[in-house]
């Protein structure tokens, strides 16, 4: 019943990797979301997935790549990871976005430093 | 210019005193707005909605003032365990989704 979670929740990689970080809830929510979260920059998102097998862009898409097989599970996968990569990332859900006042839910966060 | 804007802070605060956060957004469009709380090293979570008529959770008050195209919060009586990033994040609806930013936040610490 952990609603939804993160993994791994740190992480250290070198420049050129790649790397994936995992989101899974258990609500069933329709979307998903991931940002970054950066000093001085807030939240940003980076993709987010309205449902199974759609995806979007989301302010800052670049260098990553995100897929949604399954409802309760969306990868983030950075193809080559670059030092600005470094930072903390979370994962979020949502039931739905037709109420303008539905919000969203966040997963722990992953600490990911790039060397 | 940064479409959801806060003043960093530092705050710091004695126990029991009141404190009001300012949040400016730039997209008149914008339709639903929120606070939300950040302790250390964790995720954000929701604290509270701001709706048009303004609204009181116990302690915390948020109000809108969509003219301005500001939000505020205020929190009476403050405790320790108050300490924390308060985001303020604005949903601007496109094409029919909610397209949520956020602030960089506020940190409030409030001592003994």
């Amino acid at each position: 019943d952990a609603g939804i979670t993160q993994s791994p929740r740190y992480k250290i990689t070198e420049t050129g990797r790649q790397v994936t970080l995992m989101c899974h809830q258990t609500w069933s929510h329709s979307y998903m979301f991931w940002y970054r979260q950066d000093l001085g920059h807030g939240l940003r998102l980076i993709y987010y997935s309205a449902a199974a097998d759609i995806t979007d862009k989301g302010e800052v898409p670049d260098g990553y790549v995100v897929s949604r097989s399954k409802t309760e599970n969306f990868p983030l996968t950075l193809e080559s990871a670059t030092r600005s990569q470094t930072s903390v990332y979370f994962c979020a859900s949502g039931p739905g976005q037709l109420d303008p006042q539905e919000t969203q839910y966040f997963g722990p966060g992953t600490r990911l430093l790039v060397l | 210019r940064k479409e959801v804007e806060q003043d960093p802070g530092p705050f710091n605060v004695p126990e029991g005193a009141t404190v009001a956060f300012n949040c400016t957004y730039s997209n008149s469009a914008s339709q639903s707005f929120f606070w939300y709380r950040q302790d250390c090293r964790k995720e954000p979570k929701l604290l509270m909605s701001v709706y048009s008529s303004g609204n009181e959770d116990g302690r915390f008050t948020a109000q809108l003032n969509r003219a301005s195209q500001y939000i505020s919060l205020l929190i009476r009586d403050s405790k320790l365990s108050d300490s924390a990033t308060y985001l303020c994040v604005v949903n601007i609806r496109r094409d029919n989704n909610n397209d949520m930013r956020f602030g960089a936040g506020t940190r409030l610490t409030v001592k003994p």
